[in-house]
């Protein structure tokens, strides 16, 4: 474990169904960030919280929904996906102002039928 | 984002021999430059790091290089194994801002 914990680790859903992935980590980071990672494409940045306030959207379709109730809890809200979506969405943290490193989770591999 | 060239896409190696990955960075205020390494089915986890008040680190057989006039660094693996085989990504960041820049990653596959 690197000491962030993604749950579930696979998903299958519908295009029509709605389902929440939870990110957790117990590093005393402060800031956390949702990517998207597609076979044979760079990172994709989704979304960024610093101190549980969002910094960044990078142009995220609405049919993705973040939500940080905490600076150790981030969540990503799924409704209406495409099968284009599916991929390994992959949840981080740092130390915002540190000018350091991520910390990863295992991902969510997401298959959308 | 801030742009990060990394190469080669993909490396074959025979075990033993040595690996290099090279990646170029845009911005000359950045001062943090991390290596990730992703196996199958896991995140990528740091393996790597260097400041720009460094010009080489070195950890067991892993090393990583850094030429701020050319804005490039390089992850040199040496002695190379069966399970060095994965994907690597270069990033960079600091200066004005926290968020890390990622390269596209580098498929290492180790001969054995």
């Amino acid at each position: 474990e690197t000491g962030v914990t993604q749950t579930p680790r696979h998903l299958v859903m519908g295009m029509t169904n709605k389902k929440s992935l939870k990110c957790e980590q117990h590093l005393g980071h402060n800031a956390m960030y949702w990517y998207k990672q597609s076979a044979k494409k760079p990172l994709e940045l989704m979304f960024v919280y610093n101190f549980k306030e969002q910094t960044e959207n990078n142009s995220v379709p609405s049919r993705f929904s973040p939500e940080c109730p905490n600076s150790s809890h981030l969540f990503l809200h799924l409704h209406t996906l495409q099968p284009e979506d599916s991929a390994l969405y992959l949840c981080a943290s740092s130390q915002a102002g540190a000018s350091g490193g991520y910390t990863f989770g295992s991902g969510t591999r997401l298959t959308v039928v | 984002g801030e742009n990060v060239e990394q190469h080669p896409s993909t490396l074959s190696v025979q075990e033993g021999d040595s690996a290099v990955i090279k990646c170029t960075y845009s911005d000359s205020a950045s001062n943090y430059f991390p290596w990730y390494k992703q196996e199958l089915g896991k995140g990528p986890q740091l393996i790597i790091d260097i400041r720009s008040n460094v010009g080489e680190k070195k950890d067991q057989r892993i090393a990583v290089t850094l030429n701020k006039t050319a804005k490039h660094f390089s992850l040199h693996i040496t002695e190379t194994q069966p399970e060095d085989s994965a994907v690597y990504f270069c990033a960079f960041g600091g200066g004005n801002d926290y968020k890390l820049s990622f390269g596209a990653g580098t498929t290492v596959t180790v001969r054995a």
